[in-house]
This record gives structure tokens, sequence and C-alpha cells, in this order.
């Protein structure tokens, strides 16, 4: 069975820097488009950053890019999202996703991880 | 990017009812469509890709449909279970941009 557990989440003040953690079993990280997305407190989902199967490429939304990154370790089959210069609007549950063979939408989700940015 | 807008933002209806949700694309998407059902407190769970593939495990009274910038998800017959929000997405192209959500309420 597919499973990914996040983790990582949890207060931090703004211009601050956490790293989200998203621990995968029952398959490889690397063999599927992996996607970061997100959700503010009473708000719709926001798709955040995706990390591609064997092509490698990463992919941010604009609100992110240049302050968020994300990556894997394959060794640890677990996808990472390092999240820096945070900002209030940034608060939300970040959930982590696994697409189906060869595509890049969600077909398996983690059950979230709460980032909660203030002073 | 491409813009995903959803319609009704709200829809409140009763059991047994048949609700269609609408999704305008910005530019088409051809079929790369997905339909989400989320719970308060939960994770979204696929419910359809590809517009109208329904995915394994996922009752038949869910539909899907469109192609190119509209398409539509539809319960034929609502059950207590369904009432949620319901989130369309976009997979043609990043990001891979969500609708912003209708709400199905109990009237």
């Amino acid at each position: 069975d597919v499973q990914l557990l996040e983790s990582g989440g949890g207060l931090v003040q703004p211009g601050g820097s956490l790293r989200l953690s998203c621990a995968a079993s029952g398959f490889t990280v690397n063999s599927y488009a992996m996607t970061w997305v997100r959700q503010a407190p009473g708000q719709g989902l926001e798709w955040v950053a995706a990390f591609t199967g064997s092509a490698s490429v990463t992919y941010y939304a604009d609100s992110v890019k240049g302050r968020f990154t994300v990556s894997r370790d394959t060794s640890k089959n677990t996808l990472y999202l390092q999240m820096n210069s945070l900002r209030a609007e940034d608060t939300a549950v970040y959930f982590c996703a696994k697409g189906p063979p060869g595509f890049a939408y969600a077909s398996d989700w983690g059950q979230g991880t709460l980032v909660t940015v203030s002073s | 990017d491409i813009q995903m807008t959803q319609s009704p933002s709200t829809l409140s209806a009763s059991v047994g009812d048949k609700v269609t949700i609408t999704c305008r694309a910005s530019q088409s998407i051809n079929i790369w469509l997905a339909w989400y059902q989320q719970k308060p407190g939960k994770a979204p769970k696929l419910l359809i890709s590809r517009a109208s593939n329904l995915e394994s495990g996922v009752p038949s009274r869910f539909s899907g449909s469109g192609s190119g910038t509209e398409f539509t998800l539809t319960i034929s017959s609502l059950q207590p279970d369904d009432f949620a929000t319901y989130y369309c997405q976009q997979y043609n192209s990043y990001p891979k941009t969500f609708g912003q959500g209708t709400k199905l309420e109990i009237k």
C-alpha cells in the first residue's frame, strides 16, 4: 500500500526557515512525480511545488519561487520541502502527494502537516 | 499560468438530488483534468482523472465530462457521505492549478 507521512511542521517566526519531510512507503519516490500542495486555514487547495520522476526536474508556484526548494533522498525514500524567508501567508497545512505513472496529478495524499508563521 | 474557475462556489442540495459542478480553464487543457473530494480536516481524495475516468472504488453516481476548457462533475443521486468540498485541477501544464472549490451543503 502507498503511504505518505509528512513531518516537520510547526510554529516559526516570519523570515525563518523550516524543512518538511514526506516519508514514502509502498513505492519509490524517484519513479513518480511528487507534489506539495498547501491549504491555508479555511481556504482552498494551492499547488506549491513538484519534483518529476525520472527526469528529476522541479517546478514551483510563483508565490514560493526563490524561497522554497523541493528535493528528494532516494536512499531514505523521502521528499523534502525546504522553506526559507517564511511569511505569514505561508501559514497552511502542507500535503505531500504522489502522482500515477507518467502524470503529475495527485492519486495518493499524505495527512498533512501544519506550518504556522507568526511572531 | 492556466486559471481554473469553478461554479458555483457553494451549492445547497438534498439527499437524492442530482447536482452538477462546472470547472472552466482559461485555455485548453485537452482532457487533463482531475476532480477531488475533501472533507473537513482530511486530505483530498481523487475521484476522477482524464476528465471522465472514475477512480477505482469511487461510486458510479459520480461522473465527469468535458474537454478543452469546460468540464463538469455530476453526482446523480446525492448521498449523505457526498456533502463535502470539491476541487478541479488541471494537469496539462505547470503549475498544476486548482479551482477555488465548490462546497456542497445539505439544504
